[in-house]
């Protein structure tokens, strides 16, 4: 199976402040990657796909970028309704698997 | 409104079966692969169960393979997981969700159930 190692596993951080997640995938996957934002007691929601594509009707706060084994997720200015967990998930071979996730605090 | 409506979690005893569904309102389900994600209480997500739009292929995690079996009515747009042999460790919070993938190999989890709740305990 395909680790994905995510990291921070979570963070606080001021509104406005520029917010960064890594995840490393234990092996190649190119592109094939994922992340989504879950608030407590949702289902999770979409938000980047590939990688780097913004989720339709996704705000331009949220970027992706990375490929190969190591990917960045960037919340550009943090807002209060950004508060959630965010997990990447690889789609390159089964089983998918999702990292541990990223608990998103403000200070 | 979209949305995918969940139902069949509840406590079951150690060694049981439970069936969930997962039924399509609003939006289109028969020609895509669907899936079942679960979350332990407060963990993270783990992949479960996929199935083809025809239920003609289904794949499986390793833990639940041989207890859980994945199928579908496109008739009935509805999703079902039958869960036997249920352990402790199978608790959690279990969601569909469907599969979306195009020609340029993009793949993504794009509308997810609201999740149901399964507690495996005596």
């Amino acid at each position: 199976d395909i680790q994905m190692t995510q990291s921070p596993s979570s963070l606080s951080a001021s509104e406005g402040d520029r917010v960064t997640i890594t995840c490393q995938a234990s092996q190649d996957i190119s592109n094939d990657l994922n992340w989504y934002q879950q608030k407590p007691g949702k289902p999770p929601k979409l938000l980047i796909y590939d990688a780097s594509n913004l989720e339709t009707g996704v705000p331009s706060r949220f970027s992706g970028s990375g490929s190969g084994t190591d990917f960045t997720f960037t919340i550009s200015s943090l807002q209060p309704e950004d508060i959630a967990t965010y997990y990447c998930q690889q789609y390159d071979y089964l089983p998918l698997t999702f990292g541990g996730g990223t608990k998103v605090e403000i200070e | 409104e979209v949305q995918l409506v969940q139902s069949g979690g509840g406590l079951v005893q150690p060694g049981g079966s439970r069936r969930l569904s997962c039924q399509a309102s609003g939006l289109t389900v028969s020609s895509y692969w669907m899936h079942w994600v679960r979350q332990a209480p407060g963990k993270g997500l783990v992949w479960v169960s996929r199935i083809n739009s025809d239920g003609s292929s289904t794949n499986y995690a390793d833990s639940v393979k041989g207890r859980f079996t994945i199928s579908r009515d496109n008739a009935k747009d509805t999703l079902y997981l039958q869960m036997n042999s249920l352990r402790a460790e199978d608790t959690a919070v279990y969601f569909c969700a469907r599969e979306y993938y195009n020609d340029y190999g993009e793949f993504r989890l794009d509308h997810w159930g609201h999740g149901t709740l399964v507690i495996v305990s005596s």
